[in-house]
């Protein structure tokens, strides 16, 4: 079955360096999505993307977030100056265009900041 | 704007006893609805979707869902839990038509006990 890779499954950085987590979304599909789940928490919406542009984003996702999909399989989250609070699960997913078949996630990539 | 709330942050069951896990949604245009299951240190895997065809749904695992539209409910059931149910369980809803984003509730932990 189609899955969504994420990687690292785990990242430890120290606050202010910068941080890309990378996913490889399911070939056929064309939208991607980040969501994050801070421990404990539900999780939560940070952008979609489709078309080679951000569709939607939500108020977590400010100037220090940005994403990309530098070569067509790839789509990266990239933190610029990350802070403790970024501490969190980050899931990538993807879907095939109107969610008719649900969403597919990926395993997340755990980023611990100190 | 969506928004989904699930009753009971924790539900306890014997094993071979009724799951039922309680969803209810607020959406301005009828939702899709989303079951998806987190187990310990691993990502979202869906359980099973609701998109406007037929109102009872059967997913994975033995797991079921009834989209209510006069109870704006879609409340989780399973007849016997096993004790590989226990996970966290979160409920999402998005729009239709597009492949927006999903908004999650905040999960209920599933504990099965012997």
């Amino acid at each position: 079955e189609p899955e969504v890779t994420q990687t690292p499954s785990h990242q430890v950085t120290q606050m202010g360096q910068e941080v890309i987590l990378r996913c490889v979304p399911i070939s056929n599909h064309l939208y991607f999505y980040w969501y994050r789940q801070i421990l404990g928490q539900k999780v939560e919406f940070l952008v979609s993307f489709y078309n080679n542009e951000i569709s939607e984003k939500s108020e977590i996702f400010d100037d220090q977030f940005s994403v990309e999909r530098p070569d067509g399989s790839n789509f990266t989250l990239k933190i610029r100056s990350t802070k403790l609070e970024d501490s969190a699960m980050y899931f990538c997913a993807s879907s095939e265009g109107i969610g008719l078949d649900g969403y597919t996630f990926g395993s997340g990539t755990r980023l611990t900041v100190v | 704007a969506q928004s989904v709330t699930q009753l009971g942050s924790h539900v306890s069951v014997s094993e071979g006893a009724l799951v039922l896990l309680r969803c209810n949604y607020s959406s301005s245009v009828p939702p899709y609805l989303f079951w998806y299951v987190q187990y310990p240190n691993q990502g979202l895997q869906l359980l099973l979707k609701y998109t406007s065809a037929a109102t009872l749904v059967k997913g994975i695992n033995g797991f079921e869902a009834e989209f209510k539209k006069s109870e704006t409910s879609f409340h989780l059931t399973k007849p016997s839990a096993h004790m590989s149910d226990a996970a966290e369980y979160f409920c999402a809803v998005s729009r239709p038509g597009t492949a927006s984003k999903l908004t999650f509730g905040t999960g209920t932990r599933l504990q099965v006990t012997l």
